[in-house]
């Protein structure tokens, strides 16, 4: 299947500094990829819609001044958590849609990134 | 919209034995439907789907079974590892939409 590499996996920072994080698709070209932030020992929480050359879309309560997300390639999106909380503290996951899956593009999703704000 | 509910929420099975997961979902034109396998600390891996025109489909010891009439999808695990202990996530989409998941069942096999 698909790959897509997601970087850090681990990133522990003080509080009211930013973190970025880097979601990448390796063997295709991913007009829209996908931000979820997941918390312990529950589902995956739809963020944002990451658009390729346009603005994100954001799931209601998400807050679009503080979850910066950029897709500036077809294979690149980056999402930054400016001036990180505690309550930021997560699981944060990216996924990107296959273009090549046939009638249904299948979704695949990066390792992950353990935020953590002390 | 679309709502996917997922049992149990938590399994437990001897080595060897068979696991299954089932999930209900609420939107007729929802016509895939994958299964992810998320380990400790690690994202979710696509491990079997179906479209809606297939009844069943297997891979080695998992299959996945759809009932259209009912709005419902199962995982079948077969010969269970201590490997195949994670939590499984199930999901449903229609082409276009997001894809909406379950809310997960955490899986223990017992050696």
């Amino acid at each position: 299947g698909a790959v897509v590499s997601q970087h850090p996996s681990r990133v522990i920072c003080k509080s009211g500094t930013s973190v970025k994080i880097e979601c990448r698709s390796l063997d295709f070209q991913a007009t829209t990829m996908f931000w979820y932030r997941q918390f312990p020992k529950q589902s995956l929480m739809l963020m944002a819609t990451s658009n390729e050359g346009s603005k994100a879309t954001y799931e209601q309560g998400v807050e679009k001044d503080k979850f910066l997300i950029n897709h500036a390639s077809l294979t690149l999106s980056t999402l930054t958590v400016t001036s990180a909380h505690p309550e930021d503290s997560s699981f944060y996951i990216c996924s990107a849609r296959d273009p090549f899956g046939g009638v249904n593009e299948k979704l695949f999703f990066g390792s992950g990134t353990q935020l953590s704000v002390l | 919209g679309e709502n996917v509910e997922q049992h149990p929420s938590t399994l437990s099975v001897q080595e060897g034995d068979s696991a299954v997961i089932k999930c209900t979902y609420s939107d007729s034109a929802s016509n895939y439907f994958p299964w992810y396998k998320q380990e400790l600390g690690k994202g979710p891996q696509l491990i079997i789907d179906i479209r809606s025109n297939v009844g069943e489909k297997k891979d080695q010891r998992i299959a996945v079974t759809l009932n259209k009439t009912a709005k419902h999808f199962s995982l079948h695990i077969t010969e269970t590892q201590p490997e195949d202990s994670a939590v499984y996530f199930c999901a449903a989409n229609t082409y276009g939409q997001n894809f909406v998941f379950g809310p997960g069942t955490r899986l223990s096999v017992l050696p």
